[in-house]
């Protein structure tokens, strides 16, 4: 079945510094989804992407959508203590998401 | 505003108990879901539905099953818990079947003791 990989699985990351986490998928991926979830919180939507290359922005955050739809990446600038929390990909290869393992973020002030 | 509710939020019970999560969403939602999040394993499908008389097997759905008799309501049942089903389970809810995004509730931790 489909697998979605995520690395690093943890990222410890000195306030004010940047920092990227990958997402990669077994099968092509006709959109991938991002989530945050904050310690003790739900999961919460932060953006998709649905075509080749796409790139989208959200404040300090960037958002990659790989040319051949298997890969994906998030890039946060200027780290903040607002930033911690665990970052999720979510695939759709057939109709329903498949979550990585997410990259837990903690910020050192 | 809509919302998708979860209860109990906390739940401990003993080994071979049955016990039922609820999940409750005024979003009007055809699709529902229910994952288990657990330490290394981030979020894991269980079961899911696309309507009304619709339920579907997940990656993980073994000891677990799902009923839906209504749009807004998705019920998880442990027919019998074992300890490997201690967990946080979040019940999510979207418009589309992969290409919306989801809306989740708080989650219920379950303690199987």
């Amino acid at each position: 079945g489909q697998q979605v990989m995520q690395i690093p699985q943890y990222q410890h990351v000195q306030e004010g510094e940047d920092f990227t986490t990958y997402c990669n998928s077994s099968t092509t991926l006709s959109n991938i989804q991002w989530y945050k979830q904050r310690p003790g919180g739900h999961p919460v939507f932060l953006i998709q992407l649905v075509k080749s290359g796409e790139v989208k922005k959200q404040k300090r955050l960037t958002f990659q959508f790989g040319e051949a739809k298997k890969n994906s990446s998030l890039h946060i600038t200027a780290t903040q203590t607002t930033d911690v929390g665990t970052y999720f990909c979510a695939g759709d290869a057939g109709n329903k998401l498949t979550f990585g393992g997410g990259t837990r973020v903690l910020v050192k002030p | 505003d809509a919302e998708i509710t979860q209860s109990p939020r906390h739940k401990i019970t003993e080994t071979g108990r049955q016990v039922t999560l609820a999940c409750h969403q005024t979003w009007n939602h055809n699709n529902m879901f229910w994952y288990r999040q657990d330490l290394g394993h981030g979020l894991r499908l269980i079961h899911y539905s696309y309507g009304v008389q619709d339920t579907n097997k997940g990656e993980v759905s073994d000891g677990y099953s799902v009923s839906r008799s209504n749009t807004e309501d998705l019920p998880l049942t442990l027919e019998s818990a074992a300890s490997s089903q201690t967990s946080v389970y979040f019940c999510a809810s979207s418009v589309g079947q992969g290409d919306s995004p989801l809306h989740f509730g708080n989650g219920t931790r379950l303690t199987v003791t």
